[in-house]
């Protein structure tokens, strides 16, 4: 059975560094790209980047790039998202998803979503 | 980026009754659009994909067509269980990008 199953919840300072992860079971986990997709309080969905985890190769939105970073330590079959300094606006619920092989890139399984909340 | 308005952003219906739902892009992306229903405190669930094709496992009530910049998405007889926000979802181009959301509430 496939499974995408995210880390728990944090609570975070401004300023701090988190690192939140990913983790594919029940498939090749490098035949699969990850993505993350951001949901701030009340809000819509937000597409972050995606990583390749044959070959660690990512693409960023330009809204997130150089204030996220992913990667992926395929010895675990994990992906990860990380901030070295947080900011009150990233409280959110972070998703990752594994997008399908088939030509039609759509996310076909999701993790259940990782709540971040920044507050001094 | 490619822009994604999705219409309305928020309705009412009646058991039973025919919901419609639209998404326009900001230029022409084919065929590129996937619609995902997301329930109060799940992740989305992919429910179209490419416009007009019904994932695996979803009711036949959920339908979507269109390409190029004009898309819809239809549930012909609006369940209880449909109460959810609905995403239309772009690939055409990086980043992706999705509409704002439709909150669909039972009446």
């Amino acid at each position: 059975e496939v499974q995408v199953v995210q880390s728990g919840a944090e609570v975070k300072k401004p300023g701090e560094s988190l690192r939140i992860s990913c983790k594919g079971s029940g498939y090749t986990f490098t035949n699969y790209w990850i993505h993350w997709v951001r949901q701030m309080p009340g809000k819509g969905l937000e597409w972050m980047g995606r990583i390749d985890p044959s070959d660690s190769y990512t693409k960023y939105s330009p809204s997130f790039q150089g204030h996220v970073t992913i990667s992926v330590d395929r010895s675990i079959s994990t992906a990860y998202l990380h901030w070295s300094s947080l900011k009150a606006s990233d409280t959110a619920m972070y998703y990752c998803a594994r997008q399908s092989r088939s030509s039609s890139w759509y996310l076909d399984y999701w993790g259940q979503g990782a709540l971040v909340t920044v507050s001094s | 980026d490619i822009q994604m308005t999705q219409s309305p952003s928020s309705l009412s219906a009646s058991v039973g009754d025919r919901v419609t739902i639209t998404c326009q892009a900001s230029q022409d992306i084919r065929s590129y659009l996937h619609w995902y229903q997301q329930k109060p405190g799940q992740a989305p669930n992919l429910l179209i994909y490419d416009a007009f094709n019904l994932e695996t496992g979803v009711p036949s009530r959920f339908s979507g067509s269109g390409s190029g910049t004009d898309f819809t998405f239809t549930i012909t007889s609006l369940q209880p269980e449909d109460i959810a926000t609905y995403y239309c979802q772009q690939y055409d181009d990086f980043p992706w990008t999705f509409g704002q959301g439709t909150k669909v509430e039972i009446k």
